[in-house]
């Protein structure tokens, strides 16, 4: 089945420590894309990536990097530098000739202790 | 002002109804327009992709754009159990590699 997996799905971080969330596809999509969610807001964007090696910030990549080494792979570190980083984290894939038509993965939900 | 107004609801609705769902737009040049269904705790899964103004109809779903009135629909028939959700309107122009979304409407159809 091809699709885009996210783990873990619950993420506890305590304060000064840095995370990873993972996002893997296997659609063979050239662009992904990472975003937060929080009630009341929709989805805002964090950074993507349009091809391996490369990527952008969004409108929130303050407190958070990424890294792109290979094509179906794309996490998302949360640094201790942000915050207010409780939310729900959603990963997209889509083709880059089709960039308006994402796919979002299951999720992962991001706690602070 | 945002770029993308979408009322939260909630929206509750008898199963059966016919259900509305609506956003609003400031930026002319959006030229896509998507609906996605998010399931409470799930991903948002791509429902309805329209490209310019017109109708667009999948079963029991039907989207319009409207651009002269920058205002999308999607339009759901014999509402089910099963639709509740939040349905969140996307959109982006040509040459952009971002969506736009809105907040999302809150839709609960009762037996």
């Amino acid at each position: 089945d091809g699709g885009i997996t996210q783990s873990p799905k619950y993420l506890f971080r305590k304060e000064g420590q840095n995370v990873t969330l993972s996002c893997e596809q296997n659609l063979n999509h050239d662009a992904m894309y990472w975003y937060r969610q929080d009630p009341g807001q929709g989805l805002r964007l964090i950074y993507y990536s349009q091809i391996v090696n490369d990527f952008q910030k969004g409108d929130i990549a303050e407190g958070y990097s990424v890294s792109r080494e290979k094509k179906e792979s794309f996490p998302l570190t949360v640094t201790s530098a942000q915050k207010n980083p409780t939310a729900f984290y959603l990963c997209a894939s889509s083709s880059v000739s089709t960039p308006e038509t994402q796919y979002f993965g299951p999720g992962t939900r991001l706690l602070v202790l | 002002q945002k770029e993308v107004e979408q009322d939260p609801g909630p929206l509750s609705v008898p199963e059966g109804a016919i259900v509305s769902l609506n956003c609003t737009y400031s930026n002319s040049a959006f030229q896509y327009f998507m609906w996605y269904r998010q399931y409470s705790r799930k991903g948002p899964e791509l429902l309805m992709y329209t490209y310019s103004s017109g109708n667009k109809e999948d079963g029991r779903f039907t989207a319009q754009v409207d651009k002269s009135s920058k205002y999308i629909s999607l339009f759901i028939r014999d509402s089910q159990p099963s639709d509740s959700a939040t349905y969140l309107c996307a959109m982006t122009g040509d040459n952009t590699d971002k969506l736009i979304f809105g907040t999302g409407t809150r839709l609960q159809v009762f037996p």
